[in-house]
């Protein structure tokens, strides 16, 4: 049972340029979530998505960021205009559907951005 | 918001010692989340717990959440080289999915 794919697992992009991340959560898995750890800092929680709905864009930044889960397809994460301060590692976790209180998020091994 | 607070920072321990990592919040913990990340790659998970009280163990780890359940720790008998990376915490303060992380511990074990 593979686990959760992210791809690519490296990203570099200039300045001004667009970044596309993807995420394919485990098989089963109805519920994504997308979080960035900026260097020497923790890992903050950015989105939650259910399959064609954004749950929580709590921790999303107001511009340029933007997230979707298809109905067919992976998860995407997308940055539009870069900037050095989007540099980090963007994770995905997955999840099965909840019940109360239990949901183990399985995490893929991240894309690395880097904006020169 | 809630806050975690994991010491120590950084462990380095000779192989075959015990270590113990802490993970202390600001808020009470609905459920608390360990994962070890290995540098460049991403989260393993290890254990949740849920319940004040509650001790999970799993080879070598074993962690534990207090009564209060403002306080995890999680204890590795025994540690071995393959045991070195960045322990995390994460806790969910009570949306069922929003996870906070701390900073994490990086743990050495020296052969």
């Amino acid at each position: 049972n593979a686990g959760v794919m992210q791809n690519p697992r490296h990203l570099v992009r200039r300045r001004g340029q667009e970044a596309r991340l993807r995420c394919s959560p485990m098989k089963g898995h109805s519920h994504v979530y997308w979080y960035r750890q900026l260097p020497e800092e923790g890992l903050k929680f950015m989105v939650y998505l259910q399959k064609e709905n954004i749950i929580d864009e709590s921790g999303m930044p107001k511009e340029r960021f933007s997230a979707e889960f298809p109905k067919e397809g992976p998860s995407i994460l997308r940055i539009q205009q870069v900037v050095r301060g989007d540099s980090a590692a963007y994770f995905c976790a997955s999840s099965t559907r909840m019940s109360a209180g239990v949901h183990e998020q399985y995490f893929g091994p991240g894309t690395r951005l880097t904006v020169t | 918001s809630q806050e975690l607070e994991q010491s120590p920072q950084s462990l380095i321990v000779q192989e075959g010692k015990n270590l113990t990592i802490n993970c202390t919040s600001s808020k009470t913990l609905y459920g608390l989340y360990w994962y070890k990340q290995k540098y460049g790659e991403g989260l393993i998970f290890l254990m949740m717990l849920q319940k004040g009280g509650e001790e999970k163990s799993h080879e070598k780890i074993t962690a534990k959440l207090d009564e209060k359940k403002q306080q995890s720790s999680l204890h590795i008998t025994a540690s071995q080289p393959s045991h070195a990376g960045i322990y995390l915490c994460g806790a969910d303060a009570g949306s069922n999915y929003k996870l906070t992380f701390g900073k994490g511990t990086l743990l050495t074990v020296n052969p």
